[in-house]
């Protein structure tokens, strides 16, 4: 059955260091990966995604991430964390067969200036 | 444009009432999901719609609950004899399904359901 793992609860962060949300999942075949932010009162909101090709995927607001097949991993970065960066960040796989997406539990960032 | 929207953004209801939650998708957008995420979970997938009819429900946890979208947009939640685990946030997000692409899902900002 297909899972996605975040191991990190909650992580603390200063304003300009940077930060690595980890993510871990479990599916049969090549998965479509995504990372979502969600703020207090806010709707999801998709920071990047990987389909296929280059592993190394940009996205929105300073992002990327690394999809490493051998980790079964999609980990999430940003060089630079900035004090409005502080959300919900989740991990979501997806299938070729159907949109559905499965989660994993968030990791909640807070920023300290 | 206006995104997805859902109402009401908060209910309160008493255990074993009826409650309904409704969703108005981006127009244009002819997939619908539903989601429900407890307090400290992720979104947990309940149904999608792919037009008028339920293309995958397998998530609905029991009978209680059931989901309708007569004219193929906006969509109702309806939860039956509400439980107090049933409290959590139902998200709503809609698509273009377009055949062979990857359709990205835009969430709308959830209703907020809690049962006394």
């Amino acid at each position: 059955a297909q899972s996605v793992t975040q191991p990190d609860i909650h992580i603390t962060v200063s304003e300009g260091a940077s930060l690595e949300l980890r993510c871990n999942y479990s599916y049969g075949a090549t998965p479509y990966l995504f990372w979502y932010v969600q703020s207090p009162g806010q709707g999801l909101q998709l920071l990047l995604k990987y389909f296929s090709g280059d592993t190394l995927v940009q996205g929105i607001k300073g992002f990327e991430a690394e999809f490493k097949r051998s980790q079964s991993s999609f980990n999430l970065r940003k060089p630079s964390v900035h004090w409005s960066d502080a959300a919900e960040y989740f991990c979501a796989v997806g299938s070729r067969n159907t949109d559905k997406l499965i989660f994993g539990t968030g990791t909640r960032l807070q920023v300290f200036p | 444009g206006a995104g997805v929207s859902q109402t009401p953004s908060n209910k309160v209801t008493e255990k074993g009432k009826y409650v309904e939650l409704r969703c108005d998708p981006i127009s244009g957008h002819t997939a619908l999901y539903w989601y429900r995420q407890s307090l400290g979970q992720g979104p947990e997938f309940l149904i999608y719609f792919q037009g008028t009819g339920a293309a995958d429900d397998s998530g609905l946890p029991n009978d209680r609950f059931f989901a309708v979208r007569p004219e193929g947009s906006v969509s109702t939640l309806k939860i039956q004899r509400t439980e107090r685990g049933d409290s959590a946030v139902y998200l709503c997000a809609s698509s273009l399904a377009l055949t062979g692409a990857y359709n990205e899902q835009f969430f709308g900002p959830g209703t907020r359901l809690t049962v006394l």
